[in-house]
Order: structure tokens, then sequence, then C-alpha cells
């Protein structure tokens, strides 16, 4: 069965400083992996998905994810913070069965 | 914009009290999703339906039903509220971008308040 896990349940930068939200994923196919971001108020947004392509996926807002098989891990991260990146960050597997599964999503907190 | 659309945005209606979210779903797109988000609980799988057949059923109570229409909207009912009831509710239609690769998009969802 496929899971994620999402460490860090609240996590806080500075802003201008490095994001690094956590994702490990557990599976039993290769995987298919997403970041989604929902600000208050609104639905999820795909921020960036890896599809066995290049491991190293650039998203939107100058996010990016890198896939490490070895570490069974999809880690999320923006060189810079801003203010604008406040908001619930939720990392998802799908197998070929066009089921999804969701972690229990990061909050972010930018600190001025 | 996602392409998703759900109606209504808020709901308020009291405890014991039935209630019918509505999903469309995105031009073209043949799986419809239903999620529960709530504070303590964060986003739960409740039910997919492809083509107007249940696919998948995730943690969804008895209280709760759903369908999918031949022009592929759908409708999540909720009945008996009650006030643990009170969360966001999502819908989400799924694209195959290549051969057994899916990707999904959600939409605004609907604040449910049980009173």
């Amino acid at each position: 069965a496929q899971s994620v896990t999402q460490l860090g349940s609240h996590v806080s930068v500075s802003e201008g400083a490095l994001v690094l939200l956590r994702c490990n994923y557990s599976s039993s196919v290769p995987p298919y992996l997403f970041w989604y971001v929902q600000y208050p108020n609104q639905g999820l947004q795909l921020l960036l998905k890896y599809t066995s392509a290049a491991t190293l996926v650039k998203g939107i807002n100058g996010f990016e994810a890198e896939f490490k098989k070895s570490e069974t891990s999809f880690h999320l991260t923006k060189p810079s913070a801003h203010m604008s990146d406040a908001a619930e960050y939720f990392c998802a597997v799908s197998d070929t069965g066009n089921q999804f599964y969701f972690g229990t999503g990061t909050s972010l907190t930018v600190i001025p | 914009d996602s392409g998703v659309t759900q109606t209504p945005k808020h709901l308020i209606t009291a405890t014991g009290q039935r209630v019918t979210l509505r999903c469309s779903p995105r031009s073209g797109d043949l799986s419809v999703y239903w999620y529960q988000q709530s504070l303590d609980q964060g986003l739960q799988f409740l039910i997919q339906y492809y083509n107007g057949e249940e696919r998948a059923k995730g943690n969804i109570l008895e209280r709760f039903s759903a369908q999918q229409f031949p022009d592929l909207h759908s409708e999540l009912n909720l009945s008996s509220l009650e006030l643990g009831d009170s969360a966001l509710y999502f819908c989400a239609s799924s694209v195959a971008i290549s051969t057994g690769v899916y990707e999904q998009y959600f939409g605004p969802g609907t604040r449910l308040t049980v009173t």
C-alpha cells in the first residue's frame, strides 16, 4: 500500500531563508509524487509533480523537489522564502490505479 | 481556477439535517473524488467515482453517500448531520497525463457548518 509521511506539521522560516518541507513515501510500485499548496480558505493547487522523468522537478512559484529513490523521499525546497509562501503544503503519492494518498500536511509560516 | 466547480460555497445547517453538495469536474475528466478536511483530521479521502461507477472508498461514514451522474457531475449527500461533520468538503477530478499517470485538480470546496 502507498502512503506518505510529512515530517513536521509546522515549519517556520524567516523571509529570504531556505524552505525545506519533508516528505517520505512508501510504495510497492514506482510512485508518482505530487506537492500541493493550499492557501487559507482555498482549494489545493498543484505545485509540482514527479512522473519518473527527471529526478529534480521544478514547479511554480520557485519551488522544486528532488526524488531520491534510495531515501524514499521527495522533499520540497525553495531557496528564498517569501511572505506569500505562507500556506499549507501537502505531499501526495499515486500509483497506476488512479488512487491518491495524501500526507497530513505541513503548515509553513514565514517570519518577516 | 482549476476548472472544477463546487456548490454551494458555504452551507450552514442544524444537527440532524441532510444536505447535498455538488461538484462538476473539469471538462473531459471522468474521475471525481471527494475529500473531507477538518482541523483535527486533516485531509481525508471519502470516495471516488469513475464514469458513474464507484471506484474506491475511503473513510466515508454510512450516513454519507455519493453518486456520479451520466453528465459526470457528482453529488455528496450527508445525512443525520452531527456537529463533528463541520468541515471543508473538497471535490477533485483527475486526468491521465500519460499511460497510468494521473493528475488531480481540486475545486474550491464547500464549507459546511453544523450548528
